[in-house]
């Protein structure tokens, strides 16, 4: 079965400055991977995802991620972080079609952005 | 392109009353559905899966009696806590994954809060 771990609870950074939130995984096949944010009382929005090919990747809103296999991590950036970045964080990783395509998401990572 | 709803966006009821979620994917055919249940500043855990014409297939520790969960259509599945009670408030999230799509792919829908009284 899959996991994924965010080390990070919480993280405070100033506006303008930048952020890296961290996210391992583990699974046994290549992984399907994606990272979510949540904006308090809502739903997820997709931020970015990999699923093959260039292991950097470029989202939405200025995020972009890096897959290393070889530390199963899929960490998640932005040089510039501005206010309304302020949100719940969260790292998933999906299965194959072996295991229904399942996805499994990490406790998830809140970021507070102080002016 | 691939939009999930759900409704209702937020529901109140009484304890020991029945209540029916609805997800729908509007502009998509989706093969399979899934429910996950989200508590106050915590992760989403995933309930069941749904798969178009068949029974739902629950997680371990979930409540096939208590969650029904039925996908009549290819774009249609409904939740239904039966006997509600106050443990059961939560936030439930549903999710599609696109007929036809080789990729582990999921469109969410915005959420659904439901408060039993």
């Amino acid at each position: 079965a899959q996991s994924v771990t965010q080390p990070d609870i919480h993280i405070t950074v100033s506006e303008g400055a930048s952020l890296e939130l961290r996210c391992n995984y583990s699974y046994g096949a290549t992984p399907y991977l994606f990272w979510y944010v949540q904006s308090p009382g809502q739903g997820l929005q997709l931020l970015l995802k990999y699923f093959s090919g260039d292991t950097l990747v470029q989202g939405i809103k200025g995020f972009e991620a890096e897959f290393k296999r070889s530390q199963s991590s899929f960490n998640l950036r932005k040089p510039s972080v501005h206010w309304s970045d302020a949100a719940e964080y969260f790292c998933a990783v999906g299965a194959d079609r072996s295991n229904d395509y399942k996805l499994s998401f990490g406790a998830g990572t809140t970021v507070t952005v102080r002016a | 392109g691939a939009v999930v709803s759900q409704h209702p966006s937020r529901v109140i009821c009484k304890s020991g009353t029945s209540v029916k979620i609805e997800c729908r994917s509007l502009d998509f055919q989706a093969t399979t559905m899934f429910w996950y249940r989200q508590f106050p500043k915590q992760s989403l855990m995933l309930m069941a899966t749904s798969n178009e014409g068949s029974k739902a297939t629950y997680e371990q520790g979930v409540e096939k009696d208590k969650f029904l969960i039925n996908h009549a259509s290819l774009t249609l599945s409904t939740l239904t806590v039966t006997s509600a009670h106050p443990e059961d408030s939560s936030f439930y999230i549903c999710s599609a994954r696109r007929l036809g799509s080789s990729y582990n792919e999921q469109f969410f829908g915005p959420g659904t809060r439901l408060t039993v009284l």
